[in-house]
């Protein structure tokens, strides 16, 4: 069964380092998005993406994060600077065009920014 | 705006024993759809049920149960004869269909802890 993957999965660096996560959206999907989970918090919306553009962004998502598709199947969050609160579980989704079908999650990538 | 409500932040309950988590949800959209997913301590997202707005209908996977009621804006998930591996965080989400974007929208999530 086609699945999303996130590498590295875990991701440890300096703070004001710049850090960029991968994923590979399912292969027919349109829509992709990123999740951020703090530790013990729940899961927020970050950015969707869709027709090479962003969609909609969250507040979270400021001037410090960018997101590209600068192949036919790699999706990358970059943050440019990296804060300690920017440690996280950072989630990976795709979906297909289909209304309402459900988004499919990457294993995620544990960042820590020490 | 949307939110979702999870008020149960842990819940323990004894192996074999039924367990209720709770979900409330908050849209202006008349057209949304709602979901669960697990979390196991490995720290995956594994999607369990969709439902959508117009469809009311209760429904049953197994163990799994869903109340979907919307004069209460409720969405409760019931697993009955727990076993230990449902031992997980179960985060209750929101989404709405208008723009295309739709983005899901989390509670904050039940820790259920199952004790054998």
């Amino acid at each position: 069964e086609p699945e999303v993957t996130q590498t590295p999965s875990h991701q440890v660096t300096q703070m004001g380092q710049e850090v960029i996560l991968r994923c590979v959206p399912i292969s027919n999907h349109l829509y992709f998005y990123w999740y951020r989970q703090i530790l013990g918090q729940k899961v927020e919306f970050l950015v969707s993406f869709y027709n090479n553009e962003i969609s909609e962004k969250s507040e979270i998502f400021d001037d410090q994060f960018s997101v590209e598709r600068p192949d036919g199947s790699n999706f990358t969050l970059k943050i440019r600077s990296t804060k300690l609160e920017d440690s996280a579980m950072y989630f990976c989704a795709s979906r297909n065009g289909t209304r309402a079908n459900e988004q499919f999650f990457g294993p995620g990538t544990r960042l820590t920014v020490l | 705006a949307q939110k979702v409500t999870q008020a149960q932040t842990e819940i323990s309950v004894v192996e074999k024993e039924d367990v209720t988590l709770d979900c409330v949800y908050e849209t202006r959209d008349t057209t949304y759809y709602l979901f669960w997913y697990k979390q196991p301590p490995s720290g995956e997202l594994v999607f369990l049920i969709r439902r959508n707005s117009f469809d009311e209908q209760n429904e049953i996977s197994g163990r799994y149960s869903w109340n979907f009621q919307k004069s209460t804006s409720s969405f409760n998930f019931t697993i009955t004869a727990s076993q230990v591996v449902d031992s997980a965080v179960y985060f209750c989400a929101l989404s709405c269909p208008e723009g295309g974007n739709e983005k899901l929208t989390f509670g904050t999530g039940t820790r259920l802890t199952i004790i054998p």
